[in-house]
């Protein structure tokens, strides 16, 4: 059972470049999101899905694109890369908005933008 | 003013210690509280859960929500080496849209 899947684990990109990061989960989960954790900042939600075609923004969605045209799948797009979106980024996803769902994360994309 | 504050450490404490993790937050319309622990390299993952105020206990963990003064704690009794981790502790009004505290790296010593 693997869980949430994010690929890649790391990687450099230039200024203006663009990049779309995903992330595969193989639970049936309904809501999966985006984060991203920027050193001694925690966790900002990006965007989240709460189903196949249904996708809405977070708290810090500039910059960014999302879509989910299956369950299993939800990539994170970025157009244009600018060096203040350098962070580690996490999906993670749940089955039912209910207390004793957690949320499962994936061990993140390093990316840095140079 | 943050929505949630917590204290980054680090928080370095000999193995055995009793640890004290705490978390502030200005929201009164959260409900949902939760400390996740997440070890270097890693996505988080859950510890612990609570439903508006009081105390749950699991294991070597407890974690106390005091609504009243808008305050959360996670105490861990007996903390060894592979607690050593950074705890993030998040609370939501409760349709899952977390919000995090920034987290406080623990060190335990042997």
């Amino acid at each position: 059972n693997a869980g949430v899947t994010q690929t890649p684990k790391f990687r450099i990109l230039k200024i203006g470049q663009s990049m779309t990061l995903q992330c595969a989960q193989d639970m049936n989960h309904n809501y999966m999101y985006w984060y991203r954790q920027d050193p001694g900042m925690g966790l900002k939600l990006i965007y989240y899905s709460v189903g196949a075609g249904i996708t809405d923004k977070g708290e810090v969605p500039n910059g960014y694109n999302v879509s989910r045209s299956t369950t299993e799948d939800f990539p994170l797009r970025l157009e244009l890369a600018a060096p203040s979106q350098t962070s580690v980024y996490f999906c993670a996803s749940v089955d039912r908005v209910v207390l004793n769902q957690p949320q499962h994360f994936g061990d993140g994309t390093r990316l840095s933008i140079l | 003013q943050k929505e949630v504050e917590q204290d980054p450490g680090p928080l370095s404490v000999p193995e055995g210690a009793i640890v004290s993790l705490n978390c502030t937050y200005s929201n009164s319309a959260f409900q949902y509280f939760m400390w996740y622990r997440q070890y270097s390299r890693k996505g988080p993952e859950l510890l612990m859960y609570t439903y508006s105020s009081g105390n749950k206990e699991d294991g070597r963990f407890t974690a106390q929500v005091d609504k009243s003064s808008k305050y959360i704690s996670l105490f861990i009794r007996d903390s060894q080496p592979s607690d050593s981790a950074t705890y993030l502790c998040a609370m939501s009004g409760g349709f899952q849209k977390l919000v995090f505290g920034t987290g406080t790296r623990l060190l335990v010593s042997p």
